[in-house]
């Protein structure tokens, strides 16, 4: 078992393009999350799913978009990346409300 | 919303003890907490449900007290592996999808 992927594992954008996250998990978890790491700032919430075909804001889903098409899948899109968007982001999912298994992470830089 | 966590930072010699507390204004139903290495996912340790249950793995334990929305993770006769950062996240009653984390602790364990 993998557990949790993610892809790509770094990524430099220029402000203004666009990019898609995609997290996949092959525990047959319900519930998958994107969280954003800043220095000091702890782990924050974008969005989140707990289910195929379900998704729900976080704390902070301004400037992020999502999906989950598929079970295994949750992808995380920039439309229209900024600096601020400049960030380490993690992927979990879970079987319920339980334990979170998180990926490896995502450090993106956005110029 | 985010809960508050200390202290912030925290240096320990090997065998030495500490606590770390998670404090929230809201009503919580549960309390998660996790450790972070440098580099690294976050890596679950344990769950606490509303009831002031407490739980408990080897040397590391917590406590949640609904009534005060506080939790307190305590690490005994720390070892340099403990080093880390440590966050709770807290889930209020209803809201089944969101684990919103505090600020995390860094934890550093001298030899």
């Amino acid at each position: 078992n993998a557990g949790v992927t993610q892809t790509p594992k770094f990524r430099v954008l220029k402000t203004g393009q666009s990019m898609t996250l995609l997290c996949a998990q092959d525990m047959n978890h319900e519930y998958m999350y994107w969280y954003r790491q800043d220095p000091g700032m702890g782990l924050r919430l974008i969005h989140y799913s707990v289910g195929e075909g379900t998704t729900a804001k976080g704390e902070v889903p301004d400037g992020y978009n999502v999906s989950r098409l598929k079970k295994q899948n949750f992808l995380l899109g920039l439309e229209s990346a900024a600096p601020s968007q400049t960030s380490v982001y993690f992927c979990a999912s879970s079987y319920s409300v339980g334990e979170q298994f998180f990926g490896p992470g995502t450090r993106l830089t956005v110029l | 919303q985010q809960p508050v966590q200390s202290p912030q930072a925290v240096i320990l010699r090997e065998g030495e003890d500490a606590v770390i507390n998670c404090s929230s204004s809201k009503a919580l139903y549960s309390v998660h907490w996790y450790r972070q290495k440098h580099g690294e996912a976050p890596v679950f340790l344990m769950i606490l449900l509303k009831g002031g249950e407490q739980k408990g793995h080897e040397k590391i334990s917590a406590s949640f007290n609904e009534k005060k929305q506080q939790s307190s993770l305590y690490l005994t006769a720390s070892q340099l592996s403990y080093s880390g950062t440590y966050f709770c996240g807290t889930r209020r009653p209803g809201n089944t999808g969101k684990l919103i984390f505090g600020q995390g602790t860094t934890l550093q364990v001298k030899p």
